[in-house]
């Protein structure tokens, strides 16, 4: 079936260090994919999305790149800072049913001043 | 301002005893659904609603129902709440089908003693 995997957290960073939070995904036909972020107390918000192949999300210094070949959807910045800390999730949707929403398992994200 | 508004944030209670948690959001979508988070399992949808009075199962439905009788309001409802219903619980709506944004309710934190 689909699924959705992470790397393992937490991450712990120094303020501007280069992220990279891996994601890759299993699914059959054209999915599309999402990074949510959860601050602290809060809910999911979306982050950032990709709908096809080489398509490229941006959003707040965050990037992924939808790559179909290895199937992974990699979020990385070039710069992070203390407010970026967090929990993140990858997360497919498949164009069949009712579009539900497959997750990771989130990886938190710690970045230290 | 767009938001899904959940309540109670958070709640202890004790096996057996019915509770309801209310989901209401005010952007005239048509999908709304429910979550559990876990630690290291991410979120699993409980139930989801494609429109009113449309409702079905998502994975871990055991235990749980919902209702839909207005667009706006989708509560959840624990019958006879179990232990290993203590969890953090996220109600979601989006505009519909598709690779939509889901927005989320800011959570609420339930308890089961």
């Amino acid at each position: 079936g689909d699924s959705v995997t992470q790397m393992e957290g937490p991450v712990t960073l120094s303020e501007e260090a280069f992220l990279t939070i891996n994601c890759t995904y299993t699914a059959t036909g054209y999915p599309s994919l999402f990074w949510y972020v959860q601050y602290p107390g809060e809910g999911l918000q979306l982050l950032l999305k990709a709908t096809k192949a080489d398509d490229k999300g941006s959003n707040k210094g965050f990037e992924a790149t939808y790559r179909k070949e290895t199937t992974s959807f990699h979020l990385e910045k070039g710069s992070v800072q203390v407010s970026d800390s967090a929990v993140y999730f990858c997360a497919l949707s498949v164009p069949r049913g009712n579009y539900q929403l497959i997750w990771g398992a989130g990886t938190k994200l710690i970045i230290k001043p | 301002e767009a938001q899904v508004t959940q309540n109670p944030r958070y709640l202890i209670t004790v096996t057996g005893k019915k509770l309801t948690v209310t989901c209401s959001q005010n952007m005239n979508h048509e999908y709304m659904s429910w979550y559990r988070q876990d630690p290291g399992l991410g979120l699993r949808q409980i139930y989801y609603s494609m429109n009113v009075e449309v409702t079905d199962k998502g994975d871990v439905p055991e235990g749980y129902k919902v209702s839909r009788k207005e667009k706006r309001n989708f509560p959840l409802i624990l019958e006879s709440p179990s232990p290993n219903q203590t969890s953090l619980y996220f109600c979601a709506s989006s505009k519909g089908q598709g690779p939509t944004e889901a927005f989320f309710g800011q959570g609420t934190r339930l308890t089961v003693v």
